[in-house]
């Protein structure tokens, strides 16, 4: 199975300051790649899928890139309500795994 | 507006079995893929299974495979995933997913998720 590592697993920024998530996966994925949000007792939800296209509704503050294997979301002036948990995704082969998460928290 | 509710979630013993269900409104349920994901507790995302928009091709997570069943009932409006010989680690909040128009495995629309607690 493809294995999905983020980092950092805790991201400790300001309001208004620029967040750079990584996911890197363990063999190439193509541009086969999501990103989820996660608030505190929620459900997660879609913000880009296919490494860079972002899902309706979702502000373009927030913008993915990468391919292969190395993969960044990028949340380019962080509001308050974006200081909560993201995951990343592959759906390049079966068994479609997510990343262990990472935690952008107020500093 | 998309709306997925899931329900039949509780408390189970070791080696017994449970049937969530997910009512979908907002959407042509028979139009689109569905999918079980699930999170233990603290912990992050596991993808469980996926139903085709067929209706009938499948896939599991190994973890699950042989064990649960996913199923949908298209008068209803409605997914279910059966779950049998549960074990503790199988404990968490399940969630169903309606898949994007662009790919099945592409997780669109979620619902609020049910708890399933596997415990003596």
């Amino acid at each position: 199975e493809i294995v999905l590592t983020q980092s950092p697993v805790i991201l400790s920024l300001s309001p208004g300051e620029r967040a750079t998530l990584s996911c890197r996966a363990s063999q190439s994925v193509s541009n086969y790649l999501a990103w989820y949000q996660q608030k505190p007792g929620q459900a997660p939800r879609l913000l880009i899928y296919d490494t860079s296209n972002r899902a309706t509704g979702i502000p373009s503050r927030f913008s993915g890139s990468g391919s292969g294997t190395d993969f960044t979301l990028t949340i380019s002036s962080l509001e308050p309500e974006d200081f909560v948990v993201y995951y990343c995704q592959q759906r390049s082969k079966w068994p479609l795994t997510f990343g262990g998460g990472t935690k952008v928290e107020i500093k | 507006e998309v709306q997925l509710l899931e329900s039949g979630g509780g408390l189970v013993q070791p080696g017994g079995s449970l049937r969530l269900s997910c009512a979908a409104s907002g959407f042509i349920f028979s139009s689109y893929a569905m999918n079980w994901v699930r999170q233990a507790p603290g912990k992050g995302l596991e993808w469980v299974s996926v139903l085709y928009s067929d209706g009938s091709n499948t896939n599991y997570a190994d973890s699950v495979k042989g064990r649960f069943t996913i199923s949908r009932d298209v008068p209803k409006n409605t997914l279910s995933l059966q779950m049998s010989s549960l074990r503790p680690e199988d404990t968490g909040v399940y969630y169903c997913a309606k898949a994007s128009t662009v790919a099945i495995t592409i997780f669109e629309s979620w619902g609020q998720g049910t708890l399933v607690t596997v415990s003596s």
